[in-house]
C-alpha cells in the first residue's frame, strides 16, 4: 500500500516568515494529494489540494507543488500568521482509493 | 454545511469492556474511512468502506477490532474486549473516494482504564 512520509516533524518561524513542509509518497499509481489543518483538540480539516494532472496550485498565502517524478509534494505558506500555529498533515490518495497521511508536522508561528 | 457526525465525542472504559463507536457519513458519499490518532501524533488508518463494503481492514488488530457499515447511514467500529493501549481519538471521514478530499467527524476520545 502507499506510504507517505513528511518532513520536518516540527517547524517554528517567526510572524511573517514563510514555511515548508515536505511530503514524499511510495505508489506512482497516487493522483490526489491533499492537505489538512489540525488545530488542538479539533478535526483535521482540509486547507489545500492537488491533482497530478497539474505541477502546482496556489490559494492566497498557500500554494502546493507537486513532482511526480520524484513523487514529492510541499506546502508552503507565505506571510505567516500566529493563526496558522497547527499540525498539517499531508496525504495521497492510492491505487484503492484508500487515503494514507504522513506523521504530521506541527507549526509554531511566533508573534 | 453538512457535517460528518460521530458519536459518542467521549468514552471513559473500563480494560475488558466493550466499545462501539459510530459515525453517520454525509449524505451521498459512498467511502467511510476510520483513522485512530494518539497524541496529536499521525492518522492511522484502520479501516475503509465504498458502497458499505469493505475494502481494506489490514490496519485494525483483527482480533478485537471490527468495523461493519450496517447501511449507508451508519457506520460502526467495535472494539471487544478493549484495553489501555487503545486510548486515543478515532476518527470517522467520509468522501466521494477517488480524487475527492475527505471531510471528517469531531472524533471519539476514548479512555480505557
Amino acid at each position: 500500500g502507499e506510504n507517505v512520509e513528511q518532513h520536518p516533524s516540527t517547524l517554528s518561524v517567526q510572524e511573517g516568515d514563510s514555511a515548508v513542509i515536505k511530503c514524499t509518497y511510495s505508489d506512482s499509481a497516487s493522483n490526489y494529494f491533499p492537505w489538512y489543518k489540525q488545530e488542538l483538540g479539533k478535526r483535521p480539516q482540509l486547507i489545500i489540494d492537488i491533482r497530478s494532472n497539474v505541477g502546482e496550485k496556489k490559494d492566497q498565502r498557500i500554494a502546493v507543488t507537486l513532482n511526480k517524478t520524484a513523487k514529492h509534494f510541499s506546502l508552503h505558506i507565505t506571510e505567516t500568521q500566529p493563526e496558522d500555529s497547527a499540525v498539517y498533515f499531508c496525504a495521497a490518495a492510492g491505487n484503492n482509493n484508500d487515503m494514507r497521511f504522513g506523521a504530521g508536522t506541527r507549526l509554531t508561528v511566533k508573534p | 454545511d453538512a457535517r460528518v457526525t460521530q458519536t459518542p465525542r467521549h468514552k471513559v472504559t473500563e480494560m475488558g469492556q466493550e466499545v462501539t463507536m459510530r459515525c453517520q457519513p454525509i449524505l451521498g458519499h459512498n467511502t467511510v474511512f476510520w483513522y485512530r490518532q494518539t497524541m496529536m501524533q499521525g492518522l492511522e488508518l484502520l479501516a475503509y468502506f465504498r458502497n458499505r463494503a469493505p475494502l481494506d481492514d489490514s490496519g485494525m488488530p483483527k482480533d478485537r477490532f471490527s468495523a461493519e457499515m450496517p447501511d449507508a447511514t451508519l457506520a460502526t467500529l467495535k472494539i471487544q474486549p478493549s484495553e489501555p493501549r487503545d486510548s486515543a481519538v478515532y476518527f470517522c471521514a467520509s468522501g466521494f473516494g477517488g480524487n475527492s478530499p475527505l471531510h471528517f467527524g469531531n472524533g471519539t476520545r476514548l479512555t480505557v482504564t
